[in-house]
């Protein structure tokens, strides 16, 4: 079966780097993407990877290690505004495919 | 410039009724998708077209029927609406939407259609 998950929450401090971590089990794998979904609106594009390692992006990086089913989403020099849900979604053997995880609700605190 | 749009942004109604929503992308992708959302921030794809060709059908109930007139555009009709159909709606496009891989294969999400069945 397809299971992805990512812890409920987070709280974390403006100024401070938060972690999401992420674990899946697809049938199969053709990439993994992390998206930022604010209350009431679209989710937005963040990141892909789909070989192992490190892909930074400014304050956002995001790390896969396909052998271990793991990714991570780091987000550094938290902002108010940072605060979202976070969905980690991996992409899998079919066309388009992708499965979500229930996502991260990231509370950042002054 | 609106990428992917989707029209309307809220629908309320009564159980029974019919009821469409529609998607329209202007970023000349190939792949469109429908989700739906639930009240537990649940993301899961109901449909997906690619160039007007059904490509994804999960197993949603057949009160659902996704038409796609041409690749711009993907509407979808809900047929005797029921209390459990109450969530968003978001339409999402791609470029290709195979598996050739690559950040080509990015998903971009409309604003989503909040549907309240009463």
């Amino acid at each position: 079966g397809q299971n992805i998950d990512q812890p409920t929450e987070m709280t974390a401090t403006e100024g401070a780097i938060v972690q999401i971590n992420c674990t899946y089990q697809t049938s199969g794998f053709n990439g993994l993407f992390w998206y930022q979904q604010h209350a009431g609106e679209a989710p937005t594009f963040l990141s892909y990877n789909v070989l192992d390692g490190l892909e930074e992006k400014g304050r956002f990086s995001s790390f896969l290690s396909r052998s271990k089913g793991y990714s991570y989403l780091l987000l550094k020099e938290l902002q108010m505004k940072d605060s979202a849900s976070y969905l980690c979604a991996v992409k899998g053997d079919s066309w388009g495919k992708l499965q979500f995880g229930a996502g991260t609700q990231v509370v950042v605190t002054p | 410039d609106t990428a992917v749009s989707q029209t309307p942004k809220y629908l309320v109604t009564q159980m029974g009724n019919d009821k469409s929503i529609k998607c329209e992308q202007n970023l000349g992708h190939d792949t469109m998708y429908w989700y739906k959302q639930d009240s537990k921030k649940f993301l899961k794809i109901m449909f997906s077209y690619n160039n007007k060709e059904l490509i994804i059908n999960e197993t949603v109930p057949n009160r659902f029927s996704p038409k796609s007139p041409d690749k711009a555009h993907l509407n979808l009709h809900i047929n005797s609406l029921e209390l459990g159909d109450s969530a968003v709606y978001f339409c999402a496009s791609s470029l290709p939407g195979g598996t050739s891989g690559g950040t080509t294969d990015t998903q971009y999400f409309g604003p989503g259609t909040r549907l309240t069945v009463l």
